[in-house]
């Protein structure tokens, strides 16, 4: 099956930095590459998305790259704010047949401000 | 438009005893998702349900769990007996259409004891 490696678990900035969150998948028929963000007592919410037939994809302050040859995609947050303090899941799955999206352990960002 | 509605939110219970979670998806959203996600992971899918048909649930631990979705709509998720290991946030997610974008629930904690 698809396993999902996430990098940093934690990843600390000031106000204003950028931040970039890795992830890696091994299942190369995956083609569905979605972002979520959780926050305390929450369930996630789907912040951006990109499907492999896409090099990158931009949502304001958000960013998605993918690299197919090499397995992996990053999520690019510009110009830091407190309120984006949350865990952030990376995920990868498949849109043909049997659709199981397998989740990265996720990464707490922390914006100081 | 209201988001996907889940109860209880907490339930705390003792090993071998039964607990029901319940799910209201969006409405008009044919696809239903429950995924267990214990602390520190991303969410493990459990079962997906197209309209009130089972699409997967080969993660789901049929020993113990099991989920119906009547009328294609509300869902159940049900423990039996429950586990020390079962400690975990049982999310439901709804989507408008198959292999479609997911929207979560705030989610179900429970805690055995």
């Amino acid at each position: 099956g698809e396993n999902v490696e996430q990098h940093p678990s934690t990843l600390s900035v000031q106000e204003g930095d950028s931040a970039v969150i890795k992830c890696t998948y091994s299942d190369s028929a995956s083609n569905y590459f979605p972002w979520y963000k959780q926050e305390l007592g929450k369930g996630p919410q789907l912040i951006i998305d990109i499907r492999s037939n896409v090099g990158e994809k931009k949502d304001q302050r958000i960013a998605v790259t993918l690299n197919k040859t090499a397995k992996h995609f990053s999520l690019h947050i510009t110009e830091t704010q407190p309120e984006d303090s949350a865990v952030y899941f990376c995920a990868a799955s498949m849109t043909g047949g049997s659709y199981i999206p397998t989740f990265g352990r996720g990464t707490s960002l922390i914006v100081h401000p | 438009e209201a988001g996907v509605a889940q109860s209880p939110r907490y339930k705390i219970i003792e090993k071998r005893q039964s607990v029901a979670f319940w799910c209201n998806p969006i409405s008009g959203h044919a696809t239903l998702y429950w995924y267990q996600q214990i602390l520190g992971q991303g969410p493990k899918l459990l079962i997906q349900f197209q309209n009130n048909g089972v699409v997967d649930d080969s993660q789901l631990p049929k020993d113990r769990f099991s989920a119906e979705r009547l009328k294609g709509v509300d869902s159940t998720l049900k423990i039996q007996p429950a586990k020390l290991e079962d400690s975990a946030v049982y999310l439901c997610a709804s989507s408008p259409r198959f292999l479609g974008e997911q929207y979560f629930g705030p989610g179900t904690r429970l805690t055995v004891t």
